[in-house]
């Protein structure tokens, strides 16, 4: 297996624009998170998925912020539009149940100008 | 929130000397993962302890638990520059990880 694949890597966009990025979890594995990281805040959970179904969105910072999980190889997140601070580094992770050893993603470094 | 704290927040060593990184927690737990994040790379998963257990080894890592004071230690011994990394302790709640802010780990040649 390849492991959690993400996309973009690197995705620089100007304030306003839509952006999306994208999530391929190992397969097999029935929980998906998406984090976001900063400097100032480390890291935190924006998003818990656990069998395509959303359970805790409570990170989620705001309603521009959205994710989907159409199917169990594939999610995305959405920040609808986006502002500078949104910039940082977002990570999706696997995980054979929630709480187990999670499998990280590369990340997509988002800058948004 | 966050449940787990590392301390120190920054750590410097020479190559070869031992290094312990701690990491309080707040709530029970079934299980305390400890991870390894190099700069600008996802976070790579090193060891799982769980709550029943008090030490674990893998390689030139030892972590240890101790639930009665909610506190764990990551040791890495005869470090190594590649050893450089940010290090996290992650907890379980429910069906989640709690993540701490992390020790960053120098090691110099």
């Amino acid at each position: 297996d390849a492991g959690v694949i993400q996309s973009p890597r690197h995705e620089v966009t100007e304030m306003g624009q839509e952006v999306t990025l994208r999530c391929k979890p190992i397969s097999g594995h029935n929980s998906l998170f998406w984090y976001r990281q900063t400097m100032m805040r480390g890291l935190e959970l924006l998003i818990y998925f656990n069998n395509n179904v959303p359970i805790d969105d409570s990170g989620m910072p705001e309603d521009r912020f959205s994710a989907k999980m159409p199917n169990a190889s594939f999610s995305t997140l959405k920040i609808q539009p986006s502002e500078p601070r949104d910039s940082a580094v977002y990570f999706c992770a696997s995980s054979p149940t929630g709480n187990t050893e999670a499998f990280f993603g590369q990340g997509t470094r988002l800058t948004v100008v | 929130s966050q449940q787990g704290e590392e301390d120190p927040q920054a750590l410097s060593i020479q190559e070869g000397e031992n290094a312990t990184m701690n990491c309080s927690y707040k709530t029970s737990i079934n299980n305390l993962q400890w991870y390894r994040q190099n700069s600008g790379r996802g976070l790579v998963h090193l060891i799982l302890i769980r709550s029943n257990e008090r030490e674990k080894h893998s390689g030139r890592l030892r972590v240890t638990l101790d639930t009665s004071k909610k506190s764990s230690s990551l040791l890495i011994t005869a470090s190594r520059a590649a050893d450089t990394a940010s290090y996290f302790c992650a907890t379980d709640s429910n069906y989640q990880l709690i993540w701490g802010a992390g020790t960053k780990l120098i090691i110099k040649p």
